[in-house]
């Protein structure tokens, strides 16, 4: 059964704090991980791609463990901003993508 | 940017209806998808299409069906809709099998009554 599992929260951290989610996911053959982010009552937008290597953008890290079958996405120097529920994602077949049920960040002043 | 356009926001449906889902892009992509989302179970995937008059099922097409008839339009349809299907539905499309061309209309919220 394809699944990825993340811990749903909410993290509450402070502004300027670090945070970091994880997610792992059981199906092997897995080729493209992302992380999504999704405000309130909106539609979840592409964050960034993870790539093997690990990728950083501006205060967004992603690293990928392929052994471990585990991703992970590290915030720093949070902002309120970043408040959101944040969502692992990995292809699941040709085009098509299973959703963790997403991580919530609550960012306080 | 590309836009995904679903037809309505907010739905209110009675029991045993038959209910259509719109959902347009307008950016000539091959690939498109209808999601539900429900707290506690996040996204799963009903159905998608690769190409007009081609349907694939996703998790969970039960319930469901789908129309393909031209390359920007995807419809979902719940032939006869039931109070288990009130649900925040999320159509997507992307030009290759890759999640970082997906992108995702605005959503319904469907209830059903």
């Amino acid at each position: 059964r394809k699944e990825v599992e993340q811990d749903p929260g909410p993290f509450n951290v402070p502004e300027g704090a670090t945070v970091a989610f994880n997610c792992t996911y059981s199906n092997s053959a897995s080729q493209s991980f992302f992380w999504y982010r999704q405000d309130c009552r909106k539609e979840p937008k592409l964050l960034m791609s993870v790539y093997s290597s690990g990728n950083e953008d501006g205060r967004f890290t992603a690293q990928l463990n392929r052994a471990s079958q585990y991703i992970s996405l590290l915030i720093r120097d949070s902002k309120l901003s970043d408040s959101a529920t944040y969502l692992c994602v990995v292809n699941s077949g040709y085009s098509t993508l299973t959703f963790g049920k997403g991580t919530m960040l609550l960012v306080s002043p | 940017d590309v836009k995904v356009t679903q037809s309505s926001r907010y739905l209110v449906k009675r029991t045993g209806e038959k209910v259509f889902l719109e959902c347009v892009q307008d950016m000539d992509h091959e690939n498109m998808f209808w999601y539900r989302q429900d707290p506690g179970l996040g996204l799963r995937l009903i159905y998608f299409s690769y190409d007009v008059k081609m349907k694939e099922k996703g998790d969970i097409p039960e319930g469901y069906s789908v129309s393909r008839e031209k390359k920007e339009r995807f419809s979902l349809i719940l032939e006869s809709a039931s109070t288990n299907q009130t649900s925040m539905y999320l159509c997507a499309s992307s030009i290759r099998p890759r999640a970082d061309s997906y992108t995702f209309g605005s959503g319904t919220r469907l209830t059903v009554v």
